[in-house]
């Protein structure tokens, strides 16, 4: 059972235009989402995050949206450049309290190319 | 400073060898976790500590041990690997396990071959 789905595998843009990378989750016990980024043989990097009890995060060209009702976020980069281009990850976790832990959860990625 | 650092960068060894993978943070973080990543794919979580102990072992073989020296180093050791188990070897840290807005920052990984 896939949690948290990244329906498109790839995306292509065009520089200078916007971006927007989308993510759905079954499990309403989610309350912190993250997105990385990640270029091949490295690691993935902390992009942005968002809280269930916001809508919306803002962090220079990146805003997180929060739609809690549809189960769905999305990751906006305005202006789109080529160094953007690399593979995103959706991440979600739930607090489950006392000793359980925040367990990333994992969409399968999306590959965004941002040509010149 | 998120950096989670990683040592090496890359690894082959045999099926019979025994290697260890290093990771190493100076964030003051608490948590520390190591996941498997094959192409194409998100990283898998295999292993989390919580102030040095063991916490999560994600049903991982016994062909991998965590240790967890200290609050700033976690080792991989690896012994008997198959070739299955090639894979970028990640480790990741945050501040603390289980706060519901906590963030895990995650080193360059460990490109593992096994012949």
């Amino acid at each position: 059972d896939q949690q948290v789905k990244q329906n498109s595998p790839s995306l292509s843009v065009q520089e200078g235009r916007i971006s927007i990378l989308n993510c759905d989750y079954t499990n309403s016990m989610f309350d912190y989402f993250l997105w990385y980024k990640k270029y091949p043989a490295e690691g993935p990097t902390f992009l942005i995050s968002i809280s269930s009890i916001k809508d919306k995060n803002e962090d220079g060209r990146f805003t997180v949206f929060l739609n809690k009702s549809a189960k769905h976020l999305s990751l906006h980069i305005v202006p789109s450049q080529p160094g953007d281009s690399a593979v995103y990850f959706c991440a979600a976790s739930a607090y489950a309290g006392g000793t359980s832990y925040g367990k990333l959860t994992f969409g399968q990625g999306t590959i965004l190319t941002v040509h010149p | 400073d998120t950096e989670v650092t990683q040592t090496p960068k890359h690894l082959v060894m045999g099926m019979t060898n025994k290697k260890s993978l290093k990771c190493e943070q100076h964030m003051g973080h608490r948590a520390m976790y190591w996941y498997k990543q094959k192409a194409k794919k998100p990283p898998e979580l295999m292993f989390v500590y919580s102030y040095e102990k063991l916490s999560i072992n994600e049903s991982v073989p016994s062909r991998f041990s965590p240790e967890c020296p200290n609050s700033s180093l976690l080792n991989l050791h690896l012994h008997a690997l198959q070739p299955e188990d090639s894979a970028l070897y990640l480790c990741a840290s945050s501040q603390v396990l289980g706060s519901n807005t906590d963030t895990q920052y995650f080193g360059p990984g460990t490109r593992l071959t096994v012949l």
